[in-house]
């Protein structure tokens, strides 16, 4: 079975530019967990889709958003990139129920605003 | 909303000595989950407790659950430089299907 698989792995881009990472889950998970891990620094929510819908989003600015597709991968957009939006970008799968289920996580995509 | 806080954010040990890490809810959970995370790789699942007061033991690892099933800790005996990474907890309130995870725990472990 394949695991939680991001995309791209590395991404370079420069101050004002638009970013968009990808990430697809487990096979039969319907939840999609966004976080920001700044170097050496804990995960930071970012948003969770589930069933296709936005449910909740952490206190990030308006211009990170994202989207969840019919067969459960999601999209992360950060739009007017600052240099302080370096990070790692890690997505989370999981079952979408409230029966305990194990996150998995993806390898990340590395994002260096230049 | 639910908030999941963890504490220390950092330590640093001797090989040798212990490590604990807590985690603490606003509110009270139905499970808690930890992760362990590698330099340069990402969390990994450890274990889940659902039970009140529940304690479970990975050998060096013993991980407990509160009565009150709004805390947890995880603690390490006799440190290897194989446990050096940052320790997440998560949590689920009731029948909530948000994961909320704590801000971790990254321990250093010195030769």
């Amino acid at each position: 079975e394949a695991g939680v698989t991001q995309s791209p792995t590395h991404l370079i881009k420069t101050r004002g530019q638009q970013a968009t990472l990808r990430c697809s889950p487990i096979s039969g998970h319907t939840s999609v967990y966004w976080y920001q891990q700044a170097l050496g620094l804990g995960l930071q929510f970012l948003l969770w889709y589930d069933e296709g819908e936005e449910r909740n989003r952490g206190n990030f600015p308006p211009r990170f958003s994202g989207r969840q597709f019919p067969n459960y991968s999601s999209e992360l957009n950060v739009n007017a990139l600052e240099l302080e939006d370096s990070a790692l970008y890690l997505c989370a799968s999981t079952r979408g129920d409230h029966l305990g289920t194990e996150a998995f996580f993806g390898q990340g995509t590395r994002l260096t605003v230049v | 909303g639910q908030q999941v806080m963890q504490i220390p954010q950092y330590q640093h040990v001797q090989e040798g000595e212990d490590f604990t890490t807590y985690c603490n809810s606003s509110t009270t959970l139905s499970n808690i989950q930890w992760y362990k995370q590698r330099p340069g790789g990402h969390p990994v699942f450890l274990i889940q407790l659902v039970k009140s007061g529940e304690v479970k033991k990975q050998k060096r690892l013993t991980f407990q659950f509160g009565e009150a099933k709004k805390n947890s800790s995880l603690h390490i005996t006799a440190t290897q430089t194989t446990d050096v990474g940052t320790y997440f907890c998560a949590g689920r309130t009731g029948s909530a299907r948000q994961l909320t995870f704590g801000s971790g725990t990254q321990l250093t472990v010195l030769p």
